[in-house]
């Protein structure tokens, strides 16, 4: 089983939609929650991350922590079609151990946007 | 000019061919990183480098190795490259500071034949 799961989709939604990414996890150690986005023949690139649970929002996006049920979500408020790309969860623990400094990334979501 | 790049961006080889990959970044970052990213699969980490002394394996790095030559460059090597080594493959830095972000290269696209 793998420590990050994620649906990979595809995703297609109508332009102005609400969109949720979810990942669950099995690592209780993860303390960063992080979301890349990538788009098409592109790096990924940061989009948002948080500490421990709770909720960070962003403009148009909301990160949520459950760190009770090992869940984190992504929420996308009036999803446009540059939002079109894939979406990638990616989680470390606190400092020290083994696993320090490195990210476990989940499968990467495909989302479309279409207008 | 990009803060990450990777050469060449795009490589076909044959099965048993050596090839490496390329990897410079201009951020001054002292964590350098390899991964390759598979189709339902997402990013595996495959050797890391938190300076220039010190190389670690990720997930997945047999078949593969690392140099780290300078705090701005760090090549992956397939030293008998083989047919399920095609994939495409991203370097990636960070600062000590902000590990939660990494800041990816364009990625390189191996097939391997």
């Amino acid at each position: 089983q793998k420590e990050v799961e994620q649906d990979p989709g595809p995703l297609s939604v109508p332009e102005g939609a609400i969109v949720s990414l979810n990942c669950t996890y099995s690592n209780s150690a993860f303390q960063y929650f992080m979301w890349y986005r990538q788009y098409s023949r592109k790096g990924p690139e940061l989009l948002m991350y948080t500490y421990s649970s709770g909720n960070k929002e962003d403009g148009r996006f909301t990160a949520q922590v459950d760190k009770s049920s090992k869940y984190i979500s992504l929420f996308i408020r009036d999803s446009q079609p540059s939002d079109s790309a894939t979406y990638l969860c990616a989680m470390r623990p606190n400092a020290g151990g083994t696993s320090y400094g490195k990210l476990t990334f989940g499968q990467g979501t495909i989302l479309t946007v279409h207008p | 000019d990009a803060d990450v790049t990777q050469t060449p961006r795009n490589r076909i080889t044959k099965t048993g061919k050596r090839i490496m990959l390329e990897c410079s970044q201009t951020k001054g970052h002292d964590r350098m990183y390899w991964y390759r990213q598979d189709p339902g699969l997402g990013l595996r980490l495959i050797y890391y480098s938190f300076d220039v002394k010190d190389i670690n394996k990720g997930e997945i790095s047999d078949g593969y190795s690392v140099s780290r030559q300078a705090q701005a460059k760090f090549s992956l090597s397939l030293e008998s490259a083989i047919p399920n080594q095609t994939a495409l493959y991203f370097c990636a830095t960070s600062d000590f500071a902000g590990m939660e972000t990494q800041y990816f290269g364009p990625g390189t696209r191996l097939l391997v034949l």
